[in-house]
């Protein structure tokens, strides 16, 4: 499968437990994002990657949300002391992406699975 | 103001009728525009890119409005297997995504 890859699919945890979870992403795509979706809603952004940098971060992640890329590669999203209201899908996308933009088609997301998260 | 907006639905419709959706940005700077679908659970998928000239793909017509921020995604004898939630997804300097809450699309037999 050359998709974009999510592990776990289902997460559940008791609040104040930290969590991790992993993105591989299509393997020649330089962009990487972060989404977090609940019920009713669109995905929201949270943050992104351009290979190994991380380019953005949303004000929705707080200092208790971290993400790496370390080899520009796959991508980690760690979640310290879990609360309620991070209960949610976490969706992670890839694009071929580019340092100066490019076509729509350029742009395209294609998006992983999704992990979801239960906070008890 | 939200970047994305649209009616949330749903949109009840009998098999073989046309609906159409539409969806308003807020940043006149928004470059690239997308037309997504998600199944109940499941991750997004590409729909249709949108240009500003419009574009067709089979049954799905989508056209972008760039003076008045619209974006609108026309379906033409929906089918049973149209049912899904379609997000309207604006670009902007080609880095951050921007997707609205979605319309939600029932169609009957």
């Amino acid at each position: 499968d050359t998709g974009v890859s999510q592990d776990p699919r289902h997460k559940i945890t008791k609040r104040g437990q930290n969590v991790t979870f992993r993105c591989d992403p299509i393997s020649e795509h330089n962009r990487l994002y972060w989404y977090r979706q609940t019920l009713g809603q669109g995905p929201e952004f949270l943050t992104y990657f351009q290979n190994e940098a991380q380019l953005e971060k949303s004000r929705l992640l707080s200092d208790r949300f971290s993400a790496e890329r370390p080899k520009g590669s796959f991508s980690t999203l760690e979640i310290q002391r879990t609360e309620q209201g991070d209960s949610a899908m976490y969706l992670c996308a890839s694009t071929p992406g580019g340092t100066s933009g490019g076509s729509s088609s350029y742009n395209e997301q294609f998006f992983g699975p999704g992990t979801r998260l239960t906070v008890l | 103001r939200k970047e994305v907006e649209q009616d949330p639905g749903p949109f009840n419709v009998p098999e073989g009728a046309t609906v159409a959706f539409n969806c308003t940005y807020s940043n006149s700077a928004s470059q690239s525009f997308f037309w997504y679908r998600q199944d109940c659970r499941k991750e997004p998928k590409l729909l249709m890119s949108v240009y500003s000239s419009g574009n067709e793909d089979g049954r799905f017509t989508a056209q972008l409005n760039r003076a008045s921020q619209y974006i609108s995604l026309l379906i033409r004898d929906s089918k049973l297997s149209d049912s899904a939630t379609y997000l309207c997804v604006v670009n902007r300097n080609f880095n951050k995504f921007y997707f609205g809450s979605g319309t939600k699309l029932n169609v009957k037999p």
